[in-house]
């Protein structure tokens, strides 16, 4: 069966450095996401992606945040300047058709920022 | 806006008992969706029901039933005859149904611990 990829499982970096996540969602979807959960919380909307342009993004998803399609398979999550309170599991989804399908998680990527 | 709350953080029960984990939303929309996951302790989210605004049909897929109740803006989730292995956060989420891309807008999670 298909399904999301994410690599890596787990990034330790230091604060003010850049990190990009990489996710392969699964082939023919169309509607990609990013979302993230600080250990112990709620899962938190970022951003969305379609057609090869943001949807939406959430007021956490600022300047410091970018998204990118740079081939017909990968979207990554780039983290220009990580602080400490980005340190959280990073999950990505993508869903087929309709944007209110079933979004399809991936494993999620944990980010420690020290 | 939207908004979903679980007002219950944690509930343990013992094995083969019948649980009822509740979800109140909040939404304007007049078209929204609302779905279950599961994030067992590995981490990862499981799906587990979509729901639409204009079905009110209750669910039953084996052990887990669904009741939506517009009336008082409800999804709530039973398992019956829970099992060591139903242990995990259960978020429930909403997603409006405007054309565009939905994000979820999940709830802050149940934890259920089922007790052998």
């Amino acid at each position: 069966e298909p399904e999301v990829t994410q690599t890596p499982s787990h990034q330790v970096t230091q604060m003010g450095q850049e990190v990009i996540l990489r996710c392969v969602p699964i082939s023919n979807h169309l509607y990609f996401y990013w979302y993230r959960q600080i250990l112990g919380q709620k899962v938190e909307f970022l951003v969305s992606f379609y057609n090869n342009e943001i949807s939406e993004k959430s007021e956490i998803f600022d300047d410091q945040f970018s998204v990118e399609r740079p081939d017909g398979s990968n979207f990554t999550l780039k983290i220009r300047s990580t602080k400490l309170e980005d340190s959280a599991m990073y999950f990505c989804a993508s869903t087929p058709g309709q944007p209110w399908d079933e979004q399809f998680f991936g494993p999620g990527t944990r980010l420690t920022v020290l | 806006a939207q908004k979903v709350t679980q007002a219950q953080t944690e509930i343990s029960v013992v094995e083969k008992e019948d649980v009822t984990l509740d979800c109140v939303y909040e939404t304007r929309d007049t078209t929204y969706y609302l779905f279950w996951y599961k994030q067992p302790p590995s981490g990862e989210l499981v799906f587990l029901i979509r729901r639409n605004s204009f079905d009110e049909q209750n669910e039953i897929s084996g052990r887990y039933s669904w009741n939506f109740q517009k009336s008082t803006s409800s999804f709530n989730f039973t398992i019956t005859a829970s099992q060591v292995v139903d242990s995990a956060v259960y978020f429930c989420a909403l997603s409006g149904g405007q054309t565009g891309a939905n994000n979820l807008f999940f709830g802050t999670g149940t934890r259920l611990t089922v007790i052998p």
